[in-house]
């Protein structure tokens, strides 16, 4: 089965402080994805990546940054983190030319003071 | 850009009766729709996904879902809910890049 591993399930931090976001997959998937999960708005795409050292900006990419070093890590960082950056984040990846079928981790919550 | 709207913010049934939840779409050219299920504080779980072919598409734990391009409509269905059904339930559609962009979700409750 593949698996998405985000290494943080709930953070707390300070506003302005910096924060990171981990996310291995163990698939060998190309594609991997940020998503931040609000109530009542869905899951909307924050960054993504096709390839090492990689990076496309999704819908709402103000105020993140991410990194791709290796194909199975995907970063992403919160310069200087604000309130309304309190969140679920989801770390999902997929195959190159699959139909998008898309597999995610079990998201990391953030809670910023 | 492609979108999904789903219409119901919350759907209850008892056990045992029929589970619909609804999903409409907006594309350009031919599309890849999905549904994702998460349970209570965890990630999202791939159900169900058509691109082509056959407009009922079988899934997951039991759940199909219909494609209804007159209706531009991919409504997701079980014939008899479980408790264990109660979750929140997302539509997706493939945008252009391997993206998907989802529906605001529906909070499924089922009741015993």
């Amino acid at each position: 089965d593949v698996k998405v591993t985000q290494s943080s399930r709930y953070l707390v931090k300070r506003t302005g402080e910096k924060v990171f976001l981990e996310c291995v997959q163990d698939m060998d998937h190309e594609n991997m994805f940020w998503y931040r999960q609000d109530p009542g708005l869905g899951l909307r795409l924050i960054y993504f990546s096709y390839d090492v050292k990689m990076k496309e900006k999704g819908d709402i990419p103000e105020g993140y940054s991410v990194s791709r070093e290796k194909k199975e890590r995907f970063s992403l960082i919160l310069e200087s983190a604000s309130t309304n950056q309190t969140s679920m984040y989801l770390c999902a990846s997929s195959l190159r030319g699959d139909h998008g079928e898309l597999f995610f981790g079990e998201g990391s919550r953030l809670t910023v003071l | 850009a492609q979108s999904v709207a789903q219409p119901e913010d919350q759907v209850n049934v008892a056990e045992g009766n029929p589970l619909t939840v609804k999903c409409t779409y907006s594309v350009s050219g031919n599309p890849y729709l999905f549904w994702y299920v998460q349970y209570p504080n965890r990630g999202l779980q791939f159900l169900l996904k058509y691109i082509t072919g056959d407009n009922l598409v079988k899934g997951s734990y039991g759940f199909e879902a219909e494609f209804n391009k007159s209706q531009t409509s991919f409504h997701l269905k079980k014939p008899s809910a479980l408790v264990s059904d109660s979750a929140l339930y997302f539509c997706a559609v493939r945008d252009i890049d391997y993206k998907l962009s989802f529906g605001a979700g529906t909070t499924v409750t089922v009741r015993a």
